[in-house]
């Protein structure tokens, strides 16, 4: 059974950059696409983007030009880069497994999240 | 970026109900529309995948059908453990978007 558990700081300054990691366990990072999504508080949900495991990514042109996504299979990780936060990209932030087949695509699992604060 | 419009944005019934969301969107996405369950506090949960296809372990008595632009996901008659915020997604084009949401509540 294939899990994923996010980690990094909860709470991170304005103007710095953001980084977490998704450890994916019970399977291999090697045979999926994996997606950060994002949730402010008490709002809907954002894609943020994602990453194939042969390394090439995909990202949300709202947030194309601060994010950067990375994948180490060696420790079965994948990791989210957000430079230059404000008090905007204060979110709970989730990472999924992007399953995609012929016919379909869809985020079949997903971490628990964490919750991200920025502020001073 | 497509649209996902929700309808409605909130929605009260009683159990044994039959519920009923609807969502739009802007521009044709075939069947690539995904349906989710999120409860307070949780990581949402994959219900429907491809319009109409029911995840594994997943009650039967949540179903999705539609293409095109216009979707339905039906909760058959309505659980308490189904209080939750639902949504819709679609994966026909980057980036993929949601709909804004559905709460579903008891009355």
């Amino acid at each position: 059974q294939v899990q994923l558990q996010e980690s990094g700081p909860g709470l991170v300054k304005p103007s710095e950059t953001l980084s977490l990691t998704c450890t994916v366990s019970g399977g291999s990072i090697s045979s999926s696409y994996w997606s950060w999504i994002r949730q402010p508080p008490g709002k809907g949900l954002e894609w943020i983007g994602n990453i194939y495991y042969s390394q090439s990514t995909n990202y949300n042109p709202s947030l194309k030009s601060r994010v950067t996504i990375s994948l180490d299979t060696s420790k079965n990780q994948f990791s989210l880069n957000l430079s230059a936060v404000t008090a905007a990209d204060t979110a709970v932030y989730y990472c999924a497994r992007d399953s995609v087949s012929a016919t379909s695509d869809a985020f079949d699992i997903w971490g628990q999240g964490t919750m991200v604060t920025v502020s001073s | 970026d497509i649209q996902m419009t929700q309808s409605p944005s909130s929605l009260s019934a009683s159990v044994g109900d039959r519920v009923t969301i609807t969502c739009q969107a802007s521009q044709d996405i075939n069947n690539y529309l995904n349906w989710f369950q999120q409860k307070p506090g949780k990581a949402p949960n994959l219900l429907i995948y491809g319009a109409s296809n029911l995840e594994t372990g997943v009650p039967s008595r949540f179903s999705g059908s539609g293409s095109g632009t216009d979707f339905t996901f039906t909760i058959s008659s309505l659980q308490p453990e189904d209080i939750a915020t639902y949504y819709c997604q679609q994966s026909h084009n980057l980036p993929y978007t949601f709909g804004q949401g559905t709460k579903l509540e008891i009355k």
